[in-house]
């Protein structure tokens, strides 16, 4: 089956900069990748995703990178808030809705100092 | 707005004791999914469902069971609660496009 290695587990930065979080994964039939953030007490909830068919997506502060070959992807946020607090996952899978769960990393605790 | 619900949102019970935590989505999807999360581990999934009648075992299934009766509902039952499923459970169902949309979360605890 697949899996789903996320670093770091913690990250610290200051407001404004900018956050980097990278998965890999072992399935190189996935080609699905979702990002989900997790606030405190919350239910996590996508905020970007890619196929493998794009190596790159942007939405606002926020970008995802795909290297297939090498098997990883990353989340980038740019000119970070402290609204940007909260747990971030990765995931890879299969798209088109398929019944087969999503593998998810064991997430990333982004922390933003004021 | 279509919508995935779960219930309780809390729980407390005793070793030994059969538990069911409800999930109710109104999107129509035909899949759909139960996760736990704890410290450490990220989400694990549990069980999940192509459709009525269909149950499959995912990542940590032992001591858990589904079942699916019609599109909206996925219990989730704890045939004999034990202290290492003290966890919060996500349930989820899948659109189309592949984007997973999750539950609230139940929290429960085994004592």
């Amino acid at each position: 089956g697949e899996n789903v290695e996320q670093h770091p587990s913690t990250l610290s930065v200051q407001e404004g900069d900018s956050a980097v979080i990278k998965c890999t994964y072992s399935d190189s039939a996935s080609n699905y990748f979702p990002w989900y953030k997790q606030e405190l007490g919350k239910r996590p909830q996508l905020i970007i995703d890619i196929r493998s068919n794009v190596g790159e997506k942007k939405d606002q502060r926020i970008a995802v990178t795909l290297n297939k070959t090498a098997k990883h992807f990353s989340l980038h946020i740019t000119e970070t808030q402290p609204e940007d607090s909260a747990v971030y996952f990765c995931a890879a899978g299969y798209s088109g809705g398929g019944a087969d769960g999503l593998t998810f990393g064991k997430g990333t605790h982004l922390i933003i100092q004021p | 707005d279509a919508e995935i619900t779960q219930s309780p949102r809390h729980k407390i019970t005793e070793t030994g004791r059969q538990v069911t935590l409800a999930c109710h989505q109104t999107w129509n999807h035909n899949n759909m999914f139960w996760y736990r999360q704890d410290l450490g581990h990220g989400l694990r999934l549990i069980h999940y469902s192509y459709g009525v009648q269909d149950t499959n075992k995912g990542e940590v299934s032992d001591g858990y069971s589904v079942s699916r009766s019609n599109t909206e509902d996925l219990p989730l039952t704890l045939e004999s609660a034990a202290s290492s499923q003290t966890s919060v459970y996500f349930c989820a169902s899948r659109a189309p496009a592949g984007e997973l949309f999750f539950g609230e979360g139940s929290r429960l605890t085994v004592l």
